[in-house]
């Protein structure tokens, strides 16, 4: 089955204990982007990758960082969570750029920083 | 910066009627696309309009374009309770065709 998965789809930690959200595609998709929602302020783009070893910053980066070793994987890390990254965080893919072509979502991960 | 704003920001309908949400922008853009969100689930591509169609339908939905008012619109004809979601609209970001950005959402509830 097509999908994106993430991992984990639920996390409470604490300030400054350093963590990964895995996202990976089985679609063969060159475009991979993860967002994060937050009631009132929608999907705000934290960071995407053209293609592998190729990644650029969103509209909020900050306190973020992102690799794309492998066409598949694309994780998002946070080195020094901090309680204004709690929110939910949603990974998703496509063939071809955002703009042009249909993201598929994965469930998401709802992140609690104490 | 916010591109797509849509409006209303909430919407409550009853079953069987139609649903309309609106999606205004603020640059030309080469297309648009909406996407619906369950509760708390990821979101889920519905329709992508081309800047140089006007209409363009998908079973129950039809999406219209009008780029001269910078705006476009979903209809969701004979609503069901199935429908009730959040609907964003999404556009690329200024001349980058590399990332979009997407509204707040309206929230549409189907009443039984």
């Amino acid at each position: 089955e097509a999908q994106v998965t993430q991992n984990p789809r639920y996390l409470i930690t604490v300030t400054g204990k350093k963590l990964t959200v895995t996202c990976s595609q089985n679609m063969n998709h060159e475009y991979m982007s993860w967002y994060r929602q937050d009631p009132g302020l929608g999907l705000r783009q934290i960071y995407y990758s053209m293609n592998v070893e190729v990644t650029d910053k969103g509209d909020v980066p900050e306190g973020y960082k992102v690799s794309r070793k492998e066409k598949r994987n694309f994780p998002l890390i946070l080195e020094s969570p901090s309680p204004n990254q709690t929110s939910l965080y949603f990974c998703a893919s496509s063939f071809n750029r955002a703009s042009t072509d249909t993201q598929y979502f994965g469930p998401g991960t709802r992140l609690t920083v104490l | 910066s916010q591109q797509g704003e849509e409006d209303p920001q909430a919407l409550s309908i009853q079953e069987g009627e139609n649903a309309t949400m609106n999606c205004s922008y603020k640059t030309s853009i080469n297309n648009l696309q909406w996407y619906r969100q369950n509760s708390g689930r990821g979101l889920v591509h519905l329709i992508l309009i081309r800047s140089n169609e006007r209409e363009k339908h998908s079973g129950r939905l039809r999406v219209t374009l009008d780029t001269s008012k910078k705006s476009s619109s979903l209809l969701i004809t004979a609503s069901r309770a199935a429908d009730t979601a959040s609907y964003f609209c999404a556009t690329q970001h200024g001349n980058r065709d590399d990332k979009i950005i997407f509204g707040k959402g309206t929230r549409l509830h189907i009443l039984p």
